[in-house]
């Protein structure tokens, strides 16, 4: 039990739909990051929620956005997908700048 | 873009063999992170060593780090066949606004009974 939960575990799109994965934080923390990692590479970093607010981007386009709530839950939104967009996406939450904990991750394919 | 690299890329061994891992890294950093991935799912942290810290042990687990030469290796003692997974180095770096892991490719770990 890591704490921290991602929906949906899998899931398939068509080339040019949007989708939308969740990621429940660990009780308690308050930043939310998410990371995709594409088939045999490390994670790498697409933007960072703290308090509801994006504080920190990677160098993804801005067809990958995100929310954070009230409760520290958050929502990766990726719009017009693209092949390369199949990946595993990671959702990890943490208290500040301590320790991070990530969810199992959600893998999205997309044909 | 990923930090720095893990080396060697995949390692074999027996079980009861020790396990070593390296890692490299480009810039200034708070601490580095390793972690552990199994089959391609969520990440497991492992262990953590601050920039002012030059070996870390937590249980089978070594960790130093060597700032002037921007690496760090992970060792693992006594390895188990459970021990087969993907280990990943991740810096938390200095200069950024805010807090964030930048990862290396990862080292596949192959533990033989």
């Amino acid at each position: 039990e890591t704490g921290v939960t991602q929906s949906p575990t899998h899931l398939i799109k068509t080339r040019g739909q949007q989708v939308t994965l969740r990621c429940s934080s660990q009780s308690g923390h308050n930043t939310v990051s998410w990371y995709q990692q594409a088939l045999g590479q490390g994670p790498q970093f697409i933007f960072q929620y703290y308090r509801e607010e994006e504080n920190g981007r990677g160098n993804f386009p801005p067809r990958f956005s995100g929310l954070q709530f009230p409760n520290y839950s958050s929502e990766l939104n990726v719009n017009a997908l693209e092949l390369d967009d199949s990946a595993l996406y990671l959702c990890a939450s943490s208290l500040g700048q301590a320790g991070y904990t990530f969810g199992s991750g959600t893998r999205l394919t997309v044909v | 873009s990923q930090q720095g690299e893990e080396d060697p890329q995949a390692l074999s061994i027996q079980e009861g063999e020790n396990a070593t891992m390296n890692c490299s890294y480009k810039t200034s950093i708070n601490n580095l992170q390793w972690y552990r991935q199994n089959s391609g799912r969520g990440l497991v942290h492992l262990i953590l060593i601050r920039s002012n810290e030059r070996e870390k042990h937590s249980g089978r687990l070594r960790v130093t780090l060597d700032t002037s030469k921007k690496s760090s290796s992970l060792l693992i003692t006594a390895s188990r066949a459970a021990d087969t997974a993907s280990y990943f180095c991740a810096t938390d770096g200095r200069n950024s606004g805010y807090s964030t892991l930048t990862f290396g490719k990862g080292t596949m770990l192959l533990v033989s009974p």
